[in-house]
């Protein structure tokens, strides 16, 4: 059962245009939502994050919108850039304990075209 | 500022042989500490996570253990390693309770033959 749903394995988008990235969830005590981006054999980067108690959250080209009651989550890149080109992971959390515990999607590829 | 130190970077290893990866953070103390694997093509899936020395919880049951000996050095073990264990492993740390993300450390190649 996939709580955390990226339904786009790959996007491309010409460079200076917008990239929108989707995420879908389910569980609906998922509070903190982020975004990662990860090149080939590296660990993944953490980009951006959002607290379920905003619906906005933006950080120079990089801006995350959340849509609680569609249980929907999207990453914005504007303008996009070469070197942008990544894998880019959606994660959702819930506090379990004293430890976040995420559950990531399964990544949508970004190629932006120069 | 905090750094996150895996390895190795790859690794192949036959079927049955014992498996240790290790993982060390620098630059905090009291670290949440975890282990995600990603098979191809497929997303991160968490493993084990430690919330203080000698404290594991297991997210999926398999043929791998974790201990956490020290406070910023965690351990993905094996007795014996199946084809199916083979896959990209991730070690990641975070502070607690706070809304902080993870950071991840640039993972280990394991290869099963």
């Amino acid at each position: 059962d996939q709580q955390v749903k990226q339904n786009s394995p790959s996007l491309s988008v010409q460079e200076g245009r917008i990239s929108i990235l989707n995420c879908d969830y389910t569980n609906s005590m998922f509070d903190y939502f982020l975004w990662y981006k990860k090149y080939p054999a590296e660990g993944p980067t953490f980009l951006i994050s959002i607290s379920s108690i905003k619906d906005k959250n933006e950080d120079g080209r990089f801006t995350v919108f959340l849509n609680k009651s569609a249980k929907h989550l999207s990453l914005h890149i504007v303008p996009s850039q070469p070197g942008d080109s990544a894998v880019y992971f959606c994660a959702a959390s819930v506090l379990s304990g004293s430890a976040r515990q995420l559950t990531f999607g399964s990544g949508t590829q970004l190629t932006v075209l120069p | 500022s905090q750094t996150i130190h895996q390895w190795p970077a790859t690794l192949v290893q036959p079927v049955g042989s014992p498996l240790s990866l290790e993982c060390t953070v620098e630059g905090t103390s009291n670290p949440n500490l975890y282990w995600y694997r990603q098979a191809a093509g497929r997303g991160l899936q968490l493993l084990f996570y430690s919330v203080g020395i000698g404290q594991i919880s297991s997210e999926v049951p398999q043929n791998l253990s974790a201990s956490r000996p020290q406070d910023r050095q965690f351990i993905l073990s094996s007795k014996k390693l199946l084809l199916s264990d083979s896959g990209f492993y991730l070690c990641a740390w975070s502070v607690g309770y706070s809304n902080s993300p993870l950071h991840f450390g640039n993972g280990t190649r394991l290869t099963v033959t």
